[in-house]
């Protein structure tokens, strides 16, 4: 099946730690995206992807970063300076060109213990 | 800046009634407009989406958006509410960047509770 996989679905991170969030997908999409959920705000662009090798900041990038090495994967790493991380993580991915519709995955909810 | 606004954090409707949840952007050129939904702990699902042409457009599950460029809305709308359309709803736009890339942005999302 096509598709896109998060993973883990819980995280749990303890204070100055690095966390990694997976995300993988099989569609052969150029684009992908990683997007932050907050109660009352919506979702929020950390960074996304247009192509392998390259990828551009959102409206949130502070305290993230991401790579690119690989068509089908793009993960996220939440550091120890992004200082309020407790949030739900959507990461999504389209074909390029902005009239695609974006297909997302089940989420990583990262929690701060 | 380019944005998307949801006006309603929650609309109410009596099963069987129509509904209509708001959106409105504030984007240059011309942007792609998109409508998504989300259930509990899950991720996005895609609904609908306007690129060009007629400005009412067809999606899933009965639901229906008009685009209207002179509001610059694109309003989500269902003839017939049914309690299972319950859930959280997202307006989304598309567009191309000074550097040539696309970025995608979302509104805050409309949470729709259809009573019985």
């Amino acid at each position: 099946d096509g598709g896109i996989t998060q993973s883990p679905k819980y995280l749990f991170r303890k204070e100055g730690q690095n966390v990694t969030l997976s995300c993988e997908q099989n569609l052969n999409h150029d684009a992908m995206y990683w997007y932050r959920q907050d109660p009352g705000q919506g979702l929020r662009l950390i960074y996304y992807s247009q192509i392998v090798n390259d990828f551009q900041k959102g409206d949130i990038a502070e305290g993230y970063s991401v790579s690119r090495e690989k068509k089908e994967s793009f993960p996220l790493t939440v550091t120890s300076a992004q200082k309020n991380p407790t949030a739900f993580y959507l990461c999504a991915s389209s074909i390029t060109g902005g009239s695609a519709e974006a297909f997302f995955g089940q989420g990583t909810r990262l929690t701060v213990v | 800046a380019q944005s998307v606004a949801q006006p309603e954090d929650q609309v109410n409707v009596a099963e069987g009634n129509p509904l209509t949840v708001k959106c409105t952007y504030s984007v240059s050129g011309n942007p792609y407009l998109f409508w998504y939904v989300q259930y509990p702990n899950r991720g996005l699902q895609f609904l609908l989406k306007y690129i060009t042409g007629d400005n009412l457009v067809k999606g899933s599950y009965g639901f229906e958006a008009e685009f209207n460029k002179s509001q610059t809305s694109f309003h989500l709308k269902k003839p017939s509410a049914l309690v299972s359309d319950s859930a959280l709803y997202f307006c989304a736009v598309s567009f191309i960047t000074t550097s040539g890339t696309y970025k995608y942005i979302f509104g805050t999302g409309t949470r729709l509770k259809v009573l019985a």
